[in-house]
């Protein structure tokens, strides 16, 4: 069975700080991870993926993650927050033999100025 | 436009009514996935189109909910008999492959989502 964990519902961070969001999986078999943006009154848009290539997976508007098998973790980072991250983050794992993606909660990220 | 759409955008609706919510997926994509986002919570699975086939309904929450995808393209979703509960803003996505069919890694597509809100 799988499961997503996403620690902190709100996460608030000074502009030009850390971004460090946070996601623990379960999962029986090695995942597909994979983290989702969802701007205020907007669809949800990829962010990055891991597929079991490089364990530090690059996404678009300067985050990363990086995959810790041995914490079982996919943690969002970015090293400057923007007021224009403000949004709500997902993660989601897929065991790519299974037949649903499974999400996390959600984080709300603020900036705050 | 290339992405993801559905219809209405939002949805007001009197409690014991029947809705139905339209997802227009992206063109060539033969996976598409239902969603629903309640206030507060996670994206909520419902259930997954392989083509017009549904291998997956597990994820509908009761017998008032049911889902049919035509010519590999569009779906709709219906609930019939609407309860407050069933207040969510429900997304559609669509992916190239499929999980399976070897897709896991296959990207979905999220649409802007339907909101339905039952009086």
């Amino acid at each position: 069975a799988q499961s997503v964990t996403q620690l902190g519902s709100h996460v608030s961070v000074s502009e030009g700080a850390l971004v460090l969001l946070r996601c623990n999986y379960s999962s029986s078999v090695p995942p597909y991870l994979f983290w989702y943006v969802q701007y205020p009154n907007q669809g949800l848009q990829l962010l990055l993926k891991y597929t079991s290539a490089a364990t530090l997976v690059k996404g678009i508007n300067g985050f990363e993650a990086e995959f810790k098998k041995s914490e079982t973790s996919f943690h969002l980072t970015k090293p400057s927050a923007h007021m224009s991250d403000a949004a709500e983050y997902f993660c989601a794992v897929s065991e790519g033999t299974g037949n649903q993606f499974y999400f996390g909660t959600g984080t709300s990220l603020t900036v705050i100025p | 436009g290339a992405g993801v759409s559905q219809s209405p955008s939002n949805k007001v609706t009197e409690k014991g009514k029947d809705v139905e919510l339209r997802c227009d997926p992206i063109s060539g994509h033969t996976a598409l996935y239902w969603y629903r986002q309640s206030l507060g919570q996670g994206l909520e699975f419902l259930i997954y189109f392989q083509g017009n086939s549904a291998p997956d309904k597990s994820g509908l929450p009761s017998d008032r909910f049911s889902a049919e995808r035509t010519g590999g393209s569009v779906s709709t979703l219906t609930i019939q008999r609407t309860q407050q509960e069933d207040s969510a803003v429900y997304l559609c996505a669509s992916s190239l492959v499929g999980v399976l069919a070897g897709g896991g890694t296959d990207t979905q597509y999220f649409g802007p989502g339907t909101r339905l809100t039952v009086l």
